[in-house]
């Protein structure tokens, strides 16, 4: 059962575009939405989070939006650079399950110079 | 500050062999996770200590995978024996602590093909 579906699978944005990225989650429980950024041959490192008492939350170029009643948030990344390439997780967790992650399959970002 | 250290970082073996595999956290860190990665899928979680305490295991193929953590500090992943299916990266992260929030730094991985 995949709980936490993410979109497009893959994305190539020209460089200064705006990088889009989905997930949707089906389990209404979960109350934690971070995402993950990871380089070939490292582990993903936190981007940044969102709990779904606010519907926008903005770190940088980073912002993340959030519908809580279509179950749904995502990932806008401005102004994209090449040194944005990477593969981009969303991930979502429940209050009464610590600190227990579920991952979505990922989205292999190329920004284009 | 150091990051979480894992090794080895690439080990290759046939089916039916044991593997295993050691990770050190950041210094301080109470809770320790290890996730098998499949290639182009997100990471799944395996099994969670707290300290020298397992949390959770309930997905951890627990007829063929075992992990410890003693003295709640270094752990160790271990597979016997091996399937094909095994084939992954194999991450473990350390967080300050198990609740909520606390941010999971990621060592490198551990990428095991099994021939």
């Amino acid at each position: 059962q995949q709980q936490v579906k993410q979109s497009p699978q893959s994305l190539i944005v020209q460089k200064g575009g705006i990088s889009i990225i989905n997930c949707a989650y089906e389990n209404t429980a979960f109350d934690y939405f971070p995402w993950y950024q990871q380089f070939p041959g490292k582990g993903p490192a936190l981007l940044i989070a969102i709990r779904p008492d606010v519907s926008e939350k903005k770190e940088g170029r980073f912002t993340i939006s959030f519908n809580k009643s279509a179950k749904q948030f995502s990932l806008h990344i401005m102004d994209s650079q090449p040194g944005d390439s990477a593969t981009y997780f969303c991930a979502a967790s429940k209050t009464n399950a610590g600190n227990m992650l579920t991952f979505g399959g990922g989205t292999r970002l190329m920004v284009k110079p | 500050e150091a990051g979480v250290a894992q090794s080895p970082r690439y080990k290759i073996i046939e089916k039916r062999q044991s593997v295993a595999f050691w990770c050190n956290p950041i210094s301080g860190h109470a809770t320790l996770y290890w996730y098998q990665q499949i290639l182009g899928q997100g990471p799944k979680l395996l099994i969670q200590f707290q300290n020298n305490g397992v949390v959770d295991d309930s997905q951890l193929p627990k007829d063929r995978f075992s992990a410890e953590r003693l003295k709640g500090v270094d752990s160790t992943l271990k597979i016997q024996p091996a399937k094909l299916e095994d084939s992954a990266v194999y991450l473990c992260a350390s967080s300050l602590d198990q609740g909520q929030g606390y941010e999971q730094y990621f060592g490198p991985g551990t990428r095991l093909t099994v021939t």
